[in-house]
């Protein structure tokens, strides 16, 4: 089957604009999750999905961003009013339920704002 | 609270030779620990893990609970070794990971 997915690949946005990133993760993985990855900050966790339900959010920056995972699949990760700070790469990861398995990661989303 | 720390952010070694990735992490209870790695133009896949014992392409990393250390190994670098390495940390019972800040390996001719 095929891996994780993410769209759009790349999204260039003006600064104040919302933003919609997408993933698809593997079929069958429960347990869903978005980090990001920027020059300054490294890779860094944003949100974590089990089923629907966000048992830690601890990672978004600011309330910002927000997160929701519906039918236990599919995951759109939302930035209102964006701000240049907010550039990087979006990845997302899907795993089984467990703890500690492997994670598959999607290509990413690069998201330039200007 | 959790850190992983990778001291290099660069390293650059020549084909043969061998390859030691540093990675030093903080966790007060029995943390779970990875090595991730990203070649160029391809995803984040997972390398090897501390709960497996594998090794993989010829990479190992030993748990060192008192040195509170997981460095990845390898005796012989390889070109196809040329790539990003982030050493990657998960408490007890926790799904997330805690990246470092990532080494880029370079192996020369």
């Amino acid at each position: 089957g095929a891996g994780v997915s993410q769209s759009p690949s790349n999204k260039v946005t003006e600064k104040g604009k919302d933003v919609e990133l997408r993933c698809d993760p593997i079929s069958g993985h429960t347990a869903l999750y978005w980090y990001r990855q920027s020059l300054g900050q490294g890779l860094e966790f944003l949100i974590y999905f089990q089923g629907n339900s966000a048992p830690d959010k601890s990672g978004l920056p600011s309330d910002r961003f927000s997160a929701e995972r519906t039918g236990g699949s599919v995951s759109t990760l939302t930035i209102q009013r964006t701000q240049q700070e907010d550039s990087a790469v979006y990845l997302c990861a899907s795993s089984s339920g467990l703890p500690h398995n492997e994670q598959f990661f999607g290509p990413g989303t690069r998201l330039t704002v200007l | 609270a959790q850190r992983v720390t990778q001291p290099e952010k660069l390293l650059s070694v020549f084909k043969g030779a061998p390859v030691e990735l540093k990675c030093n992490y903080s966790y007060s209870g029995s943390p779970e620990l990875f090595w991730y790695v990203q070649y160029s133009r391809q995803r984040l896949q997972l390398l090897l893990r501390h709960i497996s014992r594998e090794s993989i392409k010829g990479f190992t990393a030993d748990l060192n609970k008192g040195e509170t250390s997981f460095h990845l190994k390898k005796p012989f670098a390889q070109e196809e070794d040329s790539a990003m390495y982030y050493c990657a940390l998960s408490g007890t019972n926790d799904y997330k990971l805690s990246f470092g800040a990532g080494t880029t390996v370079t192996v020369r001719a």
